[in-house]
């Protein structure tokens, strides 16, 4: 069973909102939800990480509902250099991080 | 950047040979973690470690293992390459593997590109 399930890809322009959303049903009372961002021939880097309601940083927001079912990662003003795959993780134990296939994001000028 | 560095960046090898796949730090990290990437797969987890000696599996452990005998490297080893162990692998580091410390972000590598003909 999987750990979180995200769209496989979406598409925007630059200079909008984008919204990423992670499913995540089964959290665990002590999983955090993190977000990573890859680009081709990179390793993932760490973008944010939360536990519960909002969370903000120089990148992004992420939005944490009181059920904690799901986030949303959110990336104002996109531009073309946020063309990348967007991974959800959701860990709370010693036990690896688990990657899913990620939403791969497609900015268009 | 963390100061992780995988060796090599890319390899070719053939079907049967023994292959290992190296992961060096300098972070003192305790965690480190090998993955492989694949078109439609994602990053899938192979095997980890918490520790000197200390590891476990992953969800595609199956024809790999690893050894950690310091802190500093995490070794990655292909007893007998097979082509479906064509891929590229990513080691990460992490302070912690446990998120009630706050300290969890991974850092990765920039990935070494196996190919086994």
């Amino acid at each position: 069973l999987a750990k979180t399930t995200q769209p496989i890809s979406m598409d925007s322009y630059e200079g909008q909102e984008v919204n990423i959303t992670c499913s995540h049903n089964n959290i665990a009372t002590n999983d955090y939800i993190t977000w990573y961002q890859q680009f081709p021939s990179q390793g993932p880097r760490f973008i944010i990480q939360g536990y519960k309601t909002k969370v903000t940083n120089e990148v992004a927001s992420l939005f944490i509902p009181a059920d904690r079912k799901s986030s949303t990662l959110s990336l104002p003003r996109v531009s073309l250099s946020d063309t990348a795959v967007y991974y959800c993780l959701v860990e709370g134990g010693a036990d690896g991080l688990t990657f899913g296939k990620g939403t791969h994001l497609i900015i268009q000028p | 950047d963390a100061g992780i560095t995988q060796s090599p960046r890319h390899k070719v090898t053939e079907t049967g040979t023994p292959v290992t796949l190296r992961c060096h730090q300098t972070e003192n990290h305790r965690y480190m973690y090998w993955y492989r990437q694949d078109p439609g797969h994602g990053l899938r987890l192979i095997h980890y470690s918490y520790g000197v000696k200390d590891t476990d599996k992953g969800e595609v452990s199956d024809g790999y293992s690893v050894s950690r005998s310091k802190t500093e490297d995490f070794l990655l080893t292909l007893e007998s390459a097979t082509s479906s162990q064509t891929s590229v692998y990513f080691c990460a580091i992490s302070e912690s593997g446990d998120s009630l410390d706050r300290d969890t972000e991974a850092f990765f590598g920039q990935g070494t590109r196996l190919t086994v003909v």
